[in-house]
């Protein structure tokens, strides 16, 4: 069975804290993806890699860096928590050569006081 | 840059048929894709059109126009369970098929 695993469901942090989301795929997937979603706006591609060290900007990367150090694992880091950053977090994966779905973690909802 | 634009909400009947539409101006376009998502959910694949025409699956059914940038998805005999919402997706060629999504539309079906 194919898994998306993110390491939280729920996270509280402060602003300014330096916070971590960590992404696991376990389906040797090449292409990584991390969306927010917020209410009436859809899903937002902040980045997304397509290999190790790799990565491209999506709509919206200002305020958040990733790292993709192994192909299995994706972190986005959002380098200085805002209250604005406060949202839904989904991380998804997909195949890049198979014609296939992205499969999706089951979401960290964030909350940044 | 990419478009997605989708109808925000839709109500219908249980039982009843409901379309939903989605048109988008991409470049590098490499397939659409619909996604059901419940409340407090992750997005669950429903259908994949990377050709013109209709692809069915049970009670859903969606379809692609790649020259007019349409799709739309086609719920038949709605059930109280897929109220829900509705995401439309497009994959880009490039270094690595980004997958971008349109805002969603929320379908609620009510008796």
């Amino acid at each position: 069975d194919v898994k998306v695993t993110q390491s939280s469901r729920y996270l509280v942090k402060r602003t300014g804290e330096k916070v971590f989301l960590e992404c696991v795929q376990d389906m040797d997937h090449e292409n990584m993806f991390w969306y927010r979603q917020d209410p009436g706006l859809g899903l937002r591609l902040i980045y997304f890699s397509y290999d190790v060290k790799m990565k491209e900007k999506g709509d919206i990367p200002e305020g958040y860096s990733v790292s993709r150090e192994k192909k299995e694992r994706f972190s986005l880091i959002l380098e200085s928590a805002s209250t604005n950053q406060t949202s839904m977090y989904l991380c998804a994966s997909s195949s890049q050569y198979i014609p296939s779905e992205a499969f999706f973690g089951q979401g960290t909802r964030l909350t940044v006081v | 840059g990419q478009n997605i634009d989708q109808p925000t909400e839709m109500t219908a009947t249980e039982g009843a048929i409901v379309q939903i539409n989605c048109t988008y101006q991409t470049s590098g376009f490499n397939g659409l894709f619909w996604y059901q998502q419940h409340a407090g959910e992750a997005p669950t694949f429903l259908s994949y059109n990377v050709l013109d025409g209709l692809e069915e699956k049970g009670r859903f059914s969606s379809f692609l126009s790649r020259s007019k940038g349409y799709s739309y998805l086609l719920l038949k005999e709605l059930q109280m369970k897929d109220s829900a919402s509705y995401l439309c997706a497009v994959r880009i060629r490039n270094a690595g098929n980004m997958l971008t999504f349109g805002g969603g539309t929320r379908l609620m079906v009510k008796p």
